[in-house]
């Protein structure tokens, strides 16, 4: 069964700081990784979606890179904005059981 | 513009009571899902359903209900066999071959307690 693990938990930092997020997953045989933005008491917000098939994807100051081989993804953010601050999670997809939620990194920025 | 509406924000449920949670989609997809959050955990699969009048159960379906009648809606019924209801329960929607092969949309979240 899939396991995606978040690290850090919880991140504090200053505006203005490039900050990495971290997932890692147990399976490798995925055809896609998403990452989602939540707000509190609030649904997801796809940021960026990376096929199974490509390293990386980037949309504005959020860029996201995939190694399948060895399990893992992680989230850049740039100059980071006190408006970034929100829960981030990591999803994998293996199919329509296979849908795997990371349990995500809650991120502050401090203006 | 095209998104995912769920209603109601909130809501209240009294023991040994059916309730159901509306969700619904103008993004022409095909694929929709209800997912259960809890805190501390990850989302949970409630039920899913990948065309019109089909629906499938998901890891955790015991004592909930869905209906796949038109493809804009897929309806939850939180019945009073489900023990523990309270949560925050979220709709999605995917288009394309497979669960979330193309961006996944959710809605704002129905947030259930029971009184």
């Amino acid at each position: 069964k899939q396991e995606v693990t978040q690290i850090p938990a919880a991140l504090s930092v200053p505006e203005g700081e490039n900050l990495v997020l971290n997932c890692s997953f147990t399976d490798s045989a995925i055809y896609n990784l998403q990452w989602f933005r939540q707000d509190p008491g609030k649904g997801l917000t796809s940021l960026l979606l990376i096929q199974s098939s490509q390293r990386e994807q980037t949309s504005g100051r959020l860029n996201a890179s995939l190694d399948k081989s060895s399990g893992r993804s992680t989230l850049y953010i740039a100059a980071s904005q006190p408006g970034d601050s929100a829960t981030y999670l990591c999803v994998t997809a293996g199919g329509y059981q296979k849908v795997t939620f990371g349990i995500g990194t809650k991120l502050q920025v401090i203006p | 513009d095209g998104g995912i509406t769920q209603s109601p924000k909130y809501l209240f449920r009294k023991e040994g009571q059916n309730v159901t949670l509306s969700c619904e989609q103008n993004l022409n997809h095909d694929a929709m899902y209800w997912y259960r959050q809890d805190p501390g955990q990850g989302l949970r699969l409630i039920y899913y359903s990948q065309i019109v009048n089909d629906f499938q159960k998901g890891d955790i379906a015991e004592g909930y209900s869905v209906s796949r009648e038109k493809k804009e809606s897929f309806p939850l019924t939180v019945t009073s066999a489900q023990k523990n209801p309270t949560a925050f329960y979220l709709c999605a929607s995917s288009n394309g071959q497979g669960a979330f092969n193309t961006e996944a949309f959710f809605g704002q979240g129905t947030r259930l307690t029971v009184v």
